[in-house]
């Protein structure tokens, strides 16, 4: 079954330092992998997407993920956190045979203290 | 300009109502989606919608049916309403590209309670 899996429901990480958001996917063959951010009583937002190409992916406020084949692994990272990143963020996977079709992982909070 | 909009925001209503929630897109995409965010913040699609054609139906009691009037708008009834259908519901859109290597917009959400 293709799916994503993100194993840490929640990360504290302290403002100015890098943090990192787990996710691996369970996809045959090259997946097609997102981030997005989910801000308190709002919907999702994209942050990044991994199609092709560069194994580190740039997206949007300052936020970058790296594609890790061997362990099918896309962790999204930033190198300084910020307060204001605290937030609910989903890493999903396209569906290998149906292109409409995402699968969304759990959610991890994230937690930046100043 | 709201890129997806869905109303209404909150709906709260006793069990065994019908209700529907509307979704609008004025981005020009295509493919429209409702999903499900369960109160664990799990997120399932429920539906989706290409140009009025529905391309996907996940497993989801009949009690529920979208309706796409045109590609802008995606609504979404549901019937005879359970305990169990309280969930934050929301609305996406995107535009299919070459290899279907594309992201969806959110809509802000319906908190929907059902008591």
């Amino acid at each position: 079954a293709q799916s994503v899996a993100q194993p840490e429901d929640q990360v504290n990480v302290a403002e100015g330092n890098p943090l990192t958001v787990k996710c691996t996917y369970s996809v045959s063959g090259n997946p097609y992998l997102f981030w997005y951010v989910q801000y308190p009583n709002r919907g999702l937002q994209f942050l990044l997407k991994y199609i092709t190409g560069d194994n580190l992916v740039k997206g949007s406020y300052g936020f970058e993920a790296e594609f890790n084949k061997s362990q099918t692994s896309f962790h999204l990272k930033k190198p300084s956190a910020l307060v204001s990143d605290s937030a609910l963020y989903f890493c999903a996977v396209r569906d290998k045979y149906n292109f409409n079709k995402f699968y969304f992982g759990s959610g991890t909070k994230l937690n930046v203290k100043p | 300009d709201t890129a997806v909009s869905q109303t209404p925001k909150y709906l709260v209503t006793q069990m065994g109502n019908d209700k529907s929630i509307k979704c609008e897109q004025n981005l020009g995409h295509d493919t429209m989606y409702w999903y499900k965010q369960d109160s664990k913040k799990f997120l399932k699609i429920m539906f989706s919608y290409n140009n009025k054609e529905l391309i996907i139906n996940e497993t989801v009691p009949n009690r529920f049916s979208p309706k796409s009037p045109d590609k802008a708008h995606l609504n979404l009834h549901i019937n005879s309403l359970e305990l169990g259908d309280s969930a934050v519901y929301f609305c996406a859109s995107s535009q299919p590209s070459g290899g279907g290597l594309y992201e969806q917009f959110f809509g802000p959400g319906t908190r929907l309670t059902v008591l």
